[in-house]
């Protein structure tokens, strides 16, 4: 049972234009969601986060979106830039609880 | 400050051989992690302790067991390894007051043949 999915594996957008990374969750008691950033040989790193109480929140080039009706959150990065080239996951948690659940992943491909 | 380390980085095993993998962290985090990544699957929870001496079960702790004698070290161990339990393994740490900010190692690759 993927409480927390991204249903797109793979994504490629040409540099300088808008990434868009999708994740849905099924869980109603998710109150805050993170995304990690991962290269390859690497592990993950953390990007951004956002509570449940907020719609938005922005980090430079970076945005999280929460549509908490739709049990949707995006990612949007703008401009896109080659070293954003990653696998993203998008993670979900209940507050107070001591772990994160983890969507399967997006593959990033920013091209020149 | 090196962060979170994990050993060994490679290792193959035979079916029902066992092994220990090691997961240090200099950055005195309270909480550790134990994950395991697999094709289409995204990071599974295996096991993960939020203080020295504790240990809880993730989502997928079947063949494995853990240890956390000191804080610094979350010890994996697979007592009886299976080809079901190739994979990459990933540690992480983090601060009780911020749990869900984890700061990851670089992984294990583990094949079990």
């Amino acid at each position: 049972d993927q409480q927390v999915k991204q249903n797109s594996p793979s994504l490629s957008v040409q540099e300088g234009r808008i990434s868009i990374l999708n994740c849905d969750y099924t869980n109603s008691m998710f109150d805050y969601f993170l995304w990690y950033k991962k290269y390859p040989a690497e592990g993950p790193t953390f990007l951004i986060s956002i509570s449940s109480i907020k719609d938005k929140n922005e980090d430079g080039r970076f945005t999280v979106f929460l549509n908490k009706s739709a049990k949707h959150l995006s990612l949007h990065i703008v401009p896109s830039q080659p070293g954003d080239s990653a696998v993203y996951f998008c993670a979900a948690t209940p507050r107070g609880a001591q772990k994160l659940v983890f969507g399967q992943g997006t593959r990033l491909t920013i091209n020149p | 400050n090196a962060g979170v380390t994990q050993t060994p980085k490679f290792r193959v095993l035979k079916t029902g051989q066992s092994m220990t993998l090691l997961c240090a962290q200099d950055m005195n985090h309270e909480y550790m992690y134990w994950y395991r990544q697999d094709p289409g699957m995204g990071l599974r929870l295996i096991h993960y302790s939020v203080g020295e001496g504790t240990t809880a079960k993730g989502e997928v702790p079947d063949g494995y067991n853990v240890s956390r004698l000191k804080k610094q070290n979350f010890l994996l161990g697979l007592e009886s390894a299976a080809p079901s339990q190739t994979s990459v393994y990933f540690c992480a740490s983090s601060y009780s007051g911020s749990p869900y900010e984890q700061y990851f190692g670089p992984g294990t690759r583990l094949t079990v043949t």
